[in-house]
């Protein structure tokens, strides 16, 4: 298993500003991604983080307003950037192995707040 | 279009008795349907995963079918506690590509009074 933990928890931030989140694994990951899931609605996939290179993102969602970081196979940083009330939502680092039958981790999730 | 729908939105019962919460996908091709539980303030946490040949699968109090052929499947939660109060996630694993994605449903929150 994975033991995930995401800081901050929870934040309340102004509009036109930029908030990082951090994803710490306690072990080494292959596969890390960042989810929004925003209240009644599914998880949807931001980007799946790559170490050493550029993330990969999906449809909708654009490094400018999410720039992410993989430093090393344990850690993982997600920018939501130029805020705006839209943006409030919460915000989950989660990692899996390669293989399709691996479990698939959560971490407790940032809960952001945008005014 | 790959879909999960589940059923119902919410759901309240009370402590002791049983429910069954249901789920329907549209994912092709196929790999594995996952259950995931979240408590509020929380990341899903795994409690069932099934492949194609699996029809049910349990974890304590929590039982898990899986009909491939009519792409359904079911939880089960037996003598509910108040602790099970939480929503309850179905997400399928496709395998199409390289390295495969996951569908979420919206999920089903349950509340059990007591």
């Amino acid at each position: 298993s994975a033991v995930i933990s995401q800081k901050p928890s929870r934040d309340i931030c102004q509009r036109g500003t930029s908030l990082t989140i951090q994803c710490q694994v306690d072990s080494q990951v292959t596969m890390m991604f960042w989810y929004r899931q925003q209240p009644g609605q599914s998880l949807t996939l931001i980007a799946t983080a790559n170490q050493g290179s550029e993330a990969t993102y999906e449809s909708g969602f654009v490094i400018d307003k999410f720039p992410i970081s993989r430093p090393n196979l344990t850690f993982s940083t997600l920018t939501v950037s130029n805020m705006s009330p839209e943006d409030s939502s919460i915000y989950l680092c989660s990692v899996r192995g390669r293989l399709a039958g691996e479990t698939q981790y959560f971490g407790p999730g940032t809960r952001l707040l945008v005014l | 279009k790959n879909q999960v729908e589940q059923s119902p939105q919410s759901l309240i019962i009370l402590e002791g008795k049983n429910c069954t919460l249901q789920c329907n996908y549209t994912v092709s091709p196929f790999s594995n349907l996952r259950w995931y539980k979240q408590d509020t303030g929380r990341g899903p946490v795994s409690l069932t995963i099934m492949t194609f040949s699996e029809n049910t699968k349990s974890n304590g109090r929590y039982t898990a079918t899986l009909d491939a052929d009519t792409k359904q499947s079911s939880l089960h939660i037996t003598a509910s506690q108040l602790s099970d109060s939480a929503s309850y996630i179905c997400v399928v694993f496709d395998r199409g590509s390289t390295l495969g994605r996951l569908y979420f449903g919206r999920g089903t929150q349950l509340t059990v009074w007591p």
